[in-house]
């Protein structure tokens, strides 16, 4: 139940392409979803963030769509760039973070 | 910009030795954190702090694990004795406060090796 589920684990993307990356959780007491990105070397850094009751947020290239009732909530990067190129963890939070596995995005110039 | 500091930034030591992580939150921060970051995973929470108190210690090995934030401000994670699967980044974050959709920030971790 505490479990937040990511897929893929890897996503190869062309320069000016969709990156999506999605994520599943059990406990509807999870009141807060974050997007964490994370470069070689460096600590996460928070992307993005959602709160349950709002069914998608839009911050420049970066989207996250939520959905309530399949508790499902995916990370959307429009026109991906190099620079991207990280690993991106999905998060959930009921009194503490719990934190997806991971996925490993390369986006090819 | 502020930032959470860690020390040291690698460390390699043998199974059965101790070694003891520093971190230094953003001024301020009343949260602190200590996650282990297993490679290919994400963080797991090992404890937090509210101040100079222990809010969630439920994650941590406290056989082997003891973390403490003395005067509220600075802390420090000590392993004693290290074991091979202990191996791991060791991350340190940081919020204004434990609840509220506060952001957290994270440091650059201390990567350790055991061998």
């Amino acid at each position: 139940q505490q479990q937040v589920k990511q897929s893929p684990q890897s996503l190869i993307v062309q320069k000016g392409g969709i990156s999506i990356i999605n994520c599943a959780y059990e406990n509807t007491a999870f009141d807060y979803f974050p997007w964490y990105q994370q470069f070689p070397g460096k600590g996460p850094a928070l992307l993005i963030a959602i709160r349950p009751d709002v069914s998608e947020k839009k911050e420049g290239r970066f989207t996250i769509s939520f959905n309530k009732s399949a508790k499902q909530f995916s990370l959307h990067i429009m026109d991906s760039q190099p620079g991207d190129s990280a690993t991106y963890f999905c998060a959930a939070r009921r009194n503490k973070l719990i934190f997806g596995t991971g996925t490993l995005l390369a986006v090819q110039p | 910009e502020a930032e959470v500091a860690q020390s040291p930034r690698y460390k390699i030591t043998e199974k059965s030795q101790a070694v003891a992580f520093w971190c230094d939150p953003i001024s301020g921060h009343a949260t602190l954190y200590w996650y282990r970051q297993i490679l290919g995973q994400g963080p797991e929470l090992l404890v937090q702090f509210q101040d100079e108190s222990v809010v969630d210690d439920s994650q941590l090995p406290k056989d082997r694990f003891s973390a403490e934030r003395l005067k509220g401000v600075d802390s420090t994670l000590k392993i004693q004795p290290a074991e091979l699967g202990d191996s791991a980044m060791y991350l340190c974050a940081s919020s204004a406060h434990g609840q509220g959709g506060n952001e957290q920030f994270f440091g650059p971790g201390t990567r350790l090796t055991v061998l």
